[in-house]
């Protein structure tokens, strides 16, 4: 079955400063996904990739954060510069027929 | 748009006792609708979902839904609790024809499960 592997776990930075998570799905999927989980809500879709490209970004703060998806495969996001309201999980999802599967996250923590 | 709405933050239940948790969402278009269950340090997992056809859904660890376009509701029913069952469950919604990892969550329901 599908898996994705996500790091780092966690990540404490001061606001200002710059953060990259990683994302590496251990099959191959066309679709991948950024989500933000701010404690005490859902998640929230930041950034929808098919294969290499971007399909759809629309609630990707694009003034701090930018995401990257390399041959398909792996990606990466990240902010720059950091706020204390991007304290948060953030999530990796591969989809397949209906289903995700998600990552266990990074957590960020911004001081 | 499409929004959903988690009646309860937190549900307290005995094992052995009957779980719900409630759902109700909102779309303007036929909605696709989800449970994913969420253990700590874990990704979310999907329990259940509806898209089209028979309006109970029967998914994983015996829970089940039943999607009721009149009320717009998709409540997560399991007739008898266990312990492994205690985690944080959400409920999605996804407008048909969008892409299938379009999701909107709700906020989430803490299920404790009492001895």
């Amino acid at each position: 079955e599908a898996g994705v592997a996500q790091s780092p776990r966690y990540k404490i930075i001061e606001k200002r400063q710059s953060v990259a998570f990683w994302c590496n799905p251990i099959s191959g999927h066309a679709t991948l996904y950024w989500y933000q989980q701010i404690l005490g809500q859902g998640p929230k879709l930041l950034i929808q990739f098919q294969n290499n490209g971007v399909v759809d970004d629309s609630q990707l703060p694009k003034d701090r954060f930018s995401a990257e998806r390399l041959k398909g495969v792996d990606s990466t996001l990240k902010i720059q510069p950091a706020k204390l309201e991007d304290s948060a999980v953030y999530l990796c999802a591969i989809g397949n027929n209906e289903k995700l599967f998600f990552g266990s996250g990074t957590q960020l923590s911004v001081l | 748009a499409q929004s959903v709405t988690q009646l309860g933050s937190h549900v307290s239940v005995s094992e052995g006792a009957l779980v719900l948790l409630r759902c109700n969402y909102s779309s303007s278009v036929p909605p696709y609708l989800f449970w994913y269950v969420q253990y700590p340090n874990q990704g979310l997992q999907l329990l259940l979902k509806y898209t089209t056809g028979a309006t109970l859904v029967k998914g994983i660890n015996g829970f089940e839904a039943e999607f009721k376009k009149s009320e717009t509701s998709f409540h997560l029913t399991k007739p008898s609790a266990h312990m492994s069952d205690a985690a944080e469950y959400f409920c999605a919604v996804r407008a048909g024809g969008t892409s299938y990892g379009k999701l909107t969550f709700g906020q989430g329901t803490i299920l404790t499960v009492h001895p």
